[in-house]
């Protein structure tokens, strides 16, 4: 596709219950990033993926969330026993090497824990 | 520490009127700046961008932002606003010269373009 897709779009889950999120890159992009976009607020940092460097990990709000990438391609994010405060709002962005610095956002997949 | 402040949470303008969203930053190196633009059930869309050169930067659907250095400010100005134009704008920072890495977004100001 041209651009960044996430899926599902929409996830509803009970509290510990553990979630995947997924992300489709733009094809041939190196760089992937996960950001989550709580209700009024901005965007926060989770992790970043450079080709096959290891990943920038620092954002990960706590041991629960963890990601993966396989090579330049789809990566998951995954949530374990999920808490109230997980809901939020994930986006994925990709980036190319030629145009590092102009990420490319999904339209993100909104999470919500009852 | 690295943050990107946006100090209008909400802002309403008249349709036809001029627009001016407010953004300041702290970043240890010479930062990259970006304005974003997300509209409801929408991802973010890039507006417009600064790396160097020239401090007035032009983007897409006749916004334009300013660079000054000395304020640590990067505020995105819109001469006449349409109501399309309703929707949340964010500020963000990233690493310069090339790299690639996280951006710092700022908390976001909603627009209301009033009829």
């Amino acid at each position: 596709g041209a651009g960044v897709s996430q899926s599902p779009s929409n996830k509803v889950t009970e509290k510990g219950k553990d979630v995947e999120l997924r992300c489709d890159p733009i094809s041939g992009h190196t760089a992937l990033y996960w950001y989550r976009q709580r209700l009024g607020q901005g965007l926060e940092f989770l992790i970043y993926f450079q080709g096959n460097s290891a990943p920038d990990k620092s954002g990960l709000p706590s041991d629960r969330f963890s990601a993966e990438r396989t090579g330049e391609s789809v990566s998951t994010l995954t949530i374990q026993r999920t808490q109230q405060e997980d809901s939020a709002v994930y986006l994925c962005a990709s980036s190319s090497r030629d145009r590092a610095n102009e990420q490319f956002f999904g339209p993100g997949t909104r999470l919500t824990v009852l | 520490a690295q943050s990107v402040t946006q100090p209008d949470i909400h802002i309403t303008v008249s349709e036809g009127a001029s627009l001016e969203l407010r953004c300041n930053y702290s970043y240890g190196a010479t930062p990259y700046l970006f304005w974003y633009v997300q509209s409801p059930g929408q991802g973010l869309q890039l507006l417009l961008k600064y790396f160097s050169g020239d401090t007035l930067v032009q983007g897409i659907k006749g916004f334009e932002a300013e660079f000054k250095r000395s304020q640590s400010s990067f505020n995105l100005r819109k001469p006449s606003v349409h109501w399309s134009d309703a929707a949340e704008y964010f500020c963000a920072v990233g690493p310069g010269s090339g790299n690639t890495g996280k951006l710092i977004f700022g908390q976001g100001t909603t627009l209301q373009v009033k009829p």
